[in-house]
């Protein structure tokens, strides 16, 4: 699975749109882009994934580019119940493996 | 998410003795996923079960063993617990039949403390 990078810690503030970026350099035609979410110790929450095209759903929006070398995950209101740390992660879909290499993520803190 | 539970939630244990944690789902999913957590880490696999008879090796699975008992449970020994096990386990599921993606689910966690 490709390696992904992305910023340590964010600030945003409270109703304004969180733009989290991902770079994912090294991703393969096959391999879909996910994010997840982890709220201090809980288990991590799927947010949403894509492969190409850009994708929206009740939680956030994410932005392929056309390269697919990098991606952006929107959440377009933060409220400060979206402080947490959020995980970029690229993978393929197999039928004799399906780790998900969690990384150390984006602590996101929603500021009042 | 509530259709993926573990007990106990949290547990001290001393060095030494033999702990279970526990992971049943509601989701009617067929694959099953250990992980643990340490501080400021990510996630890493330590067993992976695709089916009721189907037991796989992760990333770090010395010290560990699993038994899938049910499509919905799958149970994590530590055979005998050693200080550096202390760390944050979560089990996961997903659905076989979502051939385009295996999107996991999570359960809560549990906290395991090893003296």
């Amino acid at each position: 699975d490709a390696k992904t990078t992305q910023p340590t810690s964010m600030d945003c503030a409270e109703g304004r749109a969180a733009n989290l970026p991902c770079n994912h350099s090294t991703i393969s035609g096959n391999e879909y882009v996910y994010w997840y979410r982890q709220i201090h110790s809980q288990g991590p929450q799927y947010i949403i994934h894509g492969l190409k095209n850009n994708e929206t759903n009740e939680m956030a929006s994410l932005i392929i580019t056309e390269d697919r070398k990098s991606s952006t995950l929107i959440l377009p209101h933060a409220t400060l119940r979206d402080t947490a740390v959020y995980y970029c992660i690229v993978r393929a879909f197999t039928n004799t493996g399906n780790q998900f290499y969690f990384g150390t993520g984006t602590s996101l803190t929603v500021i009042p | 998410d509530a259709d993926v539970t573990q007990t106990p939630r949290n547990r001290i244990t001393k060095t030494g003795k033999r702990i279970m944690l526990e992971c049943s789902q509601t989701k009617g999913h067929d694959r099953m996923y250990w992980y643990r957590q340490d501080p400021g880490l990510g996630l890493r696999l330590i067993y992976y079960s695709f089916d009721v008879k189907d037991i796989n090796k992760g990333e770090i699975s010395d010290g560990y063993s699993v038994s899938r008992q049910a499509q919905a449970k799958f149970s994590l020994s530590l055979e005998s617990a050693i200080p550096n096990q202390t760390a944050l386990y979560f089990c996961a599921t997903s659905d076989r039949g979502k051939v385009s993606t295996d999107t996991q689910y999570f359960g809560p966690g549990t906290r395991l403390t090893v003296l």
